[in-house]
């Protein structure tokens, strides 16, 4: 079975809407990232968050590891928060293991 | 500084020929991994080099692809025999790395096509 999985696979916000992007874990890990990536654009880097709470702008990554889940949140959304958003973990010392993404579409 | 670097950006190739793809990490990063997505699968792992030793290559078809890492300041994916179903992006990462726990810089990616 898929060891990440992202919920909701896609979103409609109009915009100044908030919204709340959930990741969960079927094993244990040793850290955890989350990425934005626009249609046919490169994977940016938006947190490196292995546990706690940690915030840029208008985005909250919260990372509880024992629980095996994290989030993401995002406050007075814009149009140009459009795109996917991918979670990914880290088991010790390998690659990446993505989930399937989440879909944001933010509407005028 | 310039980010992770992937060259070609875009690279067709016929069925049954080599494709080479080239990866240069951030400078000082001593961990560079290979990914690869396409719409069906998403994101792949497919290898992993720490200071240019192979470490894990696990996701890597055990046919026809191979990398290699000759010096800390590239890393090569071949794929020999490319076939329709090689074709997708193919993402270089970097990352400190001290025994796993660092953040990974990713390039722009190879977008390989396999006619």
């Amino acid at each position: 079975g898929q060891q990440v999985q992202q919920s909701p696979a896609s979103l409609v916000l109009q915009e100044g809407e908030n919204a709340e992007l959930q990741c969960n874990f079927s094993t244990s890990l040793n850290s955890m990232q989350w990425f934005y990536q626009r249609p046919g654009g490169s994977l940016v880097s938006l947190f490196y968050n292995p546990s706690g709470t940690k915030q840029s702008g208008r985005l909250t990554s919260t990372t509880v590891i024992k629980e095996r889940r994290s989030s993401l949140h995002i406050s007075s959304s814009q149009t140009t928060d459009s795109g996917t958003y991918l979670c990914a973990m880290e088991p010790y010392a390998q690659g990446l293991t993505f989930g399937l993404g989440t879909r944001v579409s933010v509407f005028p | 500084n310039a980010g992770v670097i992937q060259t070609p950006r875009h690279k067709v190739t016929g069925k049954g020929q080599e494709a080479t793809l080239w990866c240069e990490p951030i400078s000082g990063h001593s961990a560079v991994f290979w990914y690869r997505q396409t719409i069906v699968q998403g994101l792949e792992f497919l290898t992993y080099f720490r200071n240019q030793a192979p470490i894990d290559d696990s996701g890597m078809p055990k046919e026809r692809f191979s990398a290699q890492m000759p010096n800390q300041s590239h890393s090569t994916l071949k794929i020999q025999s490319t076939q329709p179903q090689d074709s997708a992006v193919y993402l270089c990462a970097s990352s400190l790395d001290r025994w796993g726990g660092y953040e990974q810089y990713f390039g722009p990616g190879t977008r390989l096509t396999v006619l």
